[in-house]
């Protein structure tokens, strides 16, 4: 099955500075990879999707983008982060022998 | 656009008390429907899946059934135990969708 890292577990950043958050998957190839926010005390937020290397849409407008290099690497960053910034978040990959999504055990980023 | 509703929260109960928790959705078509759980400061797992409508899916007790009249998949659990206490969220994908849509989650706590 399939293997989700994420790093790293904790981050506490000022606001202004800039943000690079890491998810790979191992045990399979060509996944949908996804990244997910969780507020504190609230539900998930999907914030982007990958189909493949390169290829990311975006859910809502904001201030975090994300890039594919590689079929197993997401990358989530950001420029200048703001407070609104904090919160959990999450990669998830699922193929299309699976039904369900594979999740990470999460970054929590606390921008101060 | 596809949704899923589930029953606000916190739930407290006793262990050995029966749980359910209450997930209706809105999607066209036939939807796989989930549950997943979340201990704290961790990502999310898999509790259990429906692909088709009257399915059950069960897993450690817990049970929900794919009921297509009623839109509606929700979690069950004959007697609950501390280590059960955790966040439940439902969520559901579209046949052939990119994306699993979540519900807002409901915290559950048993008490000893």
């Amino acid at each position: 099955s399939q293997t989700i890292h994420q790093w790293p577990a904790t981050l506490v950043q000022p606001v202004g500075s800039p943000l690079s958050l890491e998810c790979t998957v191992e045990g399979t190839s060509n996944p949908n990879l996804y990244w997910y926010r969780q507020a504190a005390g609230r539900g998930l937020q999907l914030l982007f999707y990958s189909v493949g290397i390169g290829q990311i849409s975006s859910e809502v407008p904001q201030n975090l983008s994300a890039s594919r290099p590689q079929d197993r690497q997401f990358i989530l960053s950001s420029k200048k982060l703001l407070l609104s910034d904090s919160g959990f978040y999450l990669c998830a990959s699922r193929t299309f022998k699976n039904t369900e999504a594979f999740f990470g055990q999460g970054t929590r980023l606390t921008v101060v | 656009g596809d949704s899923v509703t589930q029953m606000e929260g916190p739930v407290t109960l006793s262990e050995e008390a029966f749980l359910t928790i209450n997930c209706t959705y809105t999607a066209t078509g036939y939807p796989s429907l989930f549950w997943y759980v979340q201990y704290p400061g961790e990502g999310l797992q898999l509790l259990l899946k429906a692909t088709k409508a009257d399915d059950k899916g069960s897993n450690k007790g817990f049970e929900a059934t794919y009921r297509k009249e009623t839109t509606s998949f929700h979690l069950e659990k004959g007697s609950v135990q501390v280590s059960d206490s955790a966040v439940y969220f439902c969520a559901l994908r579209a046949t052939g969708g990119f994306k699993t849509i979540f519900g807002a989650g409901t915290r559950l706590f048993v008490k000893a």
